[in-house]
Order: C-alpha cells, then sequence, then structure tokens
C-alpha cells in the first residue's frame, strides 16, 4: 500500500518568514496530494491540493510543488503569521483500487512566533 | 446538513464495554471514510464505504472493530470489549467522487468522537 513521510515533525519560524514542509510517497500511481491544516482541538481542513498532472499550484501566501518522477511535494507558506500555527498533515491517494482513499503523512507541528 | 456530523463528542467508557460512534456525512456525498488520531499523532485510516460496493476495511485494528454504513448516508463505528489503547479521537470524513478519474473533492471531516477507555 501508499506510504507517505514527513518532514520536519516540527518547524518553528519568526513571523514573516517562509516555512516548507515536504513529503514523498511510495506508490508511483498516486495521482492526488492533498494538505489538511488542523488548528488546536478541531478538525483537518482542506487548504490547497495538487493533481499529477501539475506540477505547482498557488493560493495566496501558499503554494504546492510536486514532482512526480521523485515522488515527492512540498507546502510553502510565505510571509508567515501567527495564524499560520497548526499541525500541517500531507496525503496521497493511490488511485486506481484505492481511488478516494487518502494515505497521511504523520504531520508537521508549525509555530510562529510574533 | 452543510457538514459532517458526528456523535457524541466525547465519550468516556469502562474497560471492556461496547462502543458505538455515529457519522452523518454530507447529503449527496458518496464517499465515506473513519479515520482514528492518538494524541499527537497522526490519522490512522479504518475503513472506507463507496457507494455500493464493498468497504475497504484493510485499517480496522481487529476484529473488535466493525462499521456499516446505511442507506448509503448515516454510518456507525462500533468497537467491542474496548481496551485503553482504543483511547483516541475517531474522526469521521465524506467526500464526492465523480466517476473516473479527472475530477476530485478533498475530504470534509467531522469534529470527531473523543473516546476515552478507563
Amino acid at each position: 500500500g501508499e506510504n507517505v513521510e514527513q518532514h520536519p515533525s516540527t518547524l518553528s519560524v519568526q513571523e514573516g518568514d517562509s516555512a516548507v514542509i515536504k513529503c514523498t510517497y511510495s506508490d508511483s500511481a498516486s495521482n492526488y496530494f492533498p494538505w489538511y491544516k488542523q488548528e488546536l482541538g478541531k478538525r483537518p481542513q482542506l487548504i490547497i491540493d495538487i493533481r499529477s498532472n501539475v506540477g505547482e499550484k498557488k493560493d495566496q501566501r501558499i503554494a504546492v510543488t510536486l514532482n512526480k518522477t521523485a515522488k515527492h511535494f512540498s507546502l510553502h507558506i510565505t510571509e508567515t503569521q501567527p495564524e499560520d500555527s497548526a499541525v500541517y498533515f500531507c496525503a496521497a491517494d493511490a488511485g486506481g483500487t484505492s481511488y478516494g482513499k487518502l494515505t497521511f503523512g504523520q504531520g508537521t507541528i508549525l509555530t510562529v512566533h510574533p | 446538513g452543510a457538514g459532517v456530523s458526528q456523535s457524541p463528542s466525547n465519550k468516556v467508557t469502562e474497560k471492556g464495554k461496547d462502543v458505538e460512534l455515529r457519522c452523518d456525512p454530507i447529503s449527496g456525498h458518496t464517499a465515506l471514510y473513519w479515520y482514528r488520531q492518538s494524541l499527537g499523532q497522526g490519522l490512522e485510516f479504518l475503513i472506507y464505504f463507496q457507494g455500493n460496493s464493498a468497504p475497504d476495511k484493510s485499517g480496522l485494528p481487529s476484529d473488535r472493530f466493525s462499521a456499516e454504513r446505511t442507506g448509503g448516508s448515516v454510518s456507525t463505528l462500533t468497537i467491542q470489549r474496548t481496551q485503553q489503547e482504543d483511547s483516541a479521537v475517531y474522526l469521521c470524513a465524506s467526500s464526492s467522487r465523480a466517476g473516473g478519474r479527472g475530477r476530485r473533492d478533498g475530504y470534509t471531516f467531522g469534529s470527531g468522537t473523543r473516546l476515552t477507555v478507563v
């Protein structure tokens, strides 16, 4: 089955700096890669996603890049703000008979210091 | 409803008792998923329902865990003879799924049920 590794497990940055979280996946058939943000005590929420026919996608201060050859994808947050502090999860959907089932990374605790 | 509803939000049970957790997905969403999140950990897949297809039960950790989805809507996750290691937040999510590839909606998660086995 699919295996998703996420790094780093914790990330601390100063307000205004950029933050980058990286994930690798094992199943070359994977074709959909969402990112979720989970604030303390709340449900995970989708913040951005990318499909395998696209190399990069941006939405205001966040962007995701995908390298299918290397089987890795990354989340980039620019001009970080204290409200970006949360746990971020990457995920991969293997497609085929597992279509729709997401395998999640272990999460990254992002702390943005004012 | 507008979102995914889960009940109860909190459940404290004694070791050895059975518990039932309920998930009410977004209306029209054909796919429903159960995940488990232990304290400070990631999201562990449990089971996945898609339309009328046989569910993917590959993530259920033991035969004490079972789930059903009635009428393609509400789902219940049942844990029999609960153990302390079952303590976690149980998250349900639903998504729409167009036929074939090329279109994808992300999951919408419920708020979860925090299960504590004492």
